[in-house]
């Protein structure tokens, strides 16, 4: 099946840094990517929709001035966490859908602490 | 709004038992249903898909859904679980309109003890 690759795979911050996770889709062009949160034992919540080349489609409640998400290439998009805070620790996945099919493959995910 | 609901939060079963998980949506519109499974440490895996056809849909592992569209349910079943089936499992519902993301519900713990 298709591949969706995450980096970092973990990462742990100090309060008010920005954290930067990339999100690729290996061997398919994503035209959409989403973004999602889980907390422990927790499903998973959409944050973002991104859609390349465009705005991102973010869900209600998420802050977009907090969570940017950048989708520059059919194969790439970036969800930076600005001035991230304690609460803002979660495992953080990201989806990416193929121009012509239609199931999602998801990434390993990236585990963030802020201390 | 889309929505999923998970019956069971917590499943515990002997191997050899049998496994149904239930799952409901809520959707107005024609879906795209999903089985995924979560193992211990480990990312996102699609064990089955229904989109149109045979409601029936077989999966990888052993794992079958029935998608009954006047109950709006799909739920997953395997006839005999096996320890390695210990995992968290969520159902997930897309509609097939335009560029909709997964919603996914709750999930289910399944535990399997020897």
């Amino acid at each position: 099946g298709a591949v969706v690759s995450q980096h970092p795979s973990w990462v742990i911050c100090k309060s008010g840094t920005s954290v930067k996770i990339e999100c690729r889709s290996l061997d398919f062009q994503a035209t959409t990517m989403f973004w999602y949160r889980q907390f422990p034992k927790q499903s998973l919540m959409l944050m973002a929709t991104s859609n390349e080349g465009s705005k991102a489609t973010y869900e209600q409640g998420v802050e977009k001035d907090k969570f940017l998400i950048n989708h520059a290439s059919l194969t790439l998009s970036t969800l930076t966490v600005t001035s991230a805070h304690p609460e803002d620790s979660s495992f953080y996945i990201c989806s990416a859908r193929s121009t012509s099919g239609e199931t999602q493959y998801f990434g390993p995910g990236t585990r963030l602490l802020v201390l | 709004a889309q929505s999923v609901s998970q019956h069971n939060h917590h499943v515990i079963l002997s191997e050899a038992a049998s496994l149904e998980l239930g799952c409901n949506y809520s959707y107005g519109g024609t879906v795209n249903l999903f089985w995924y499974v979560q193992y211990p440490g480990q990312h996102l895996q699609l064990l089955l898909k229904y989109f149109s056809g045979d409601p029936l849909v077989k999966g990888i592992k052993g794992f079958e859904a029935e998608f009954i569209k006047s109950k709006f349910s799909f739920n997953l079943r395997k006839p005999s679980v096996q320890w390695s089936d210990t995992a968290e499992y969520f159902c997930a519902v897309r509609g097939r309109s335009g560029n909709t993301p997964l919603v996914f519900g709750k999930g289910t713990r399944l535990s399997v003890i020897a």
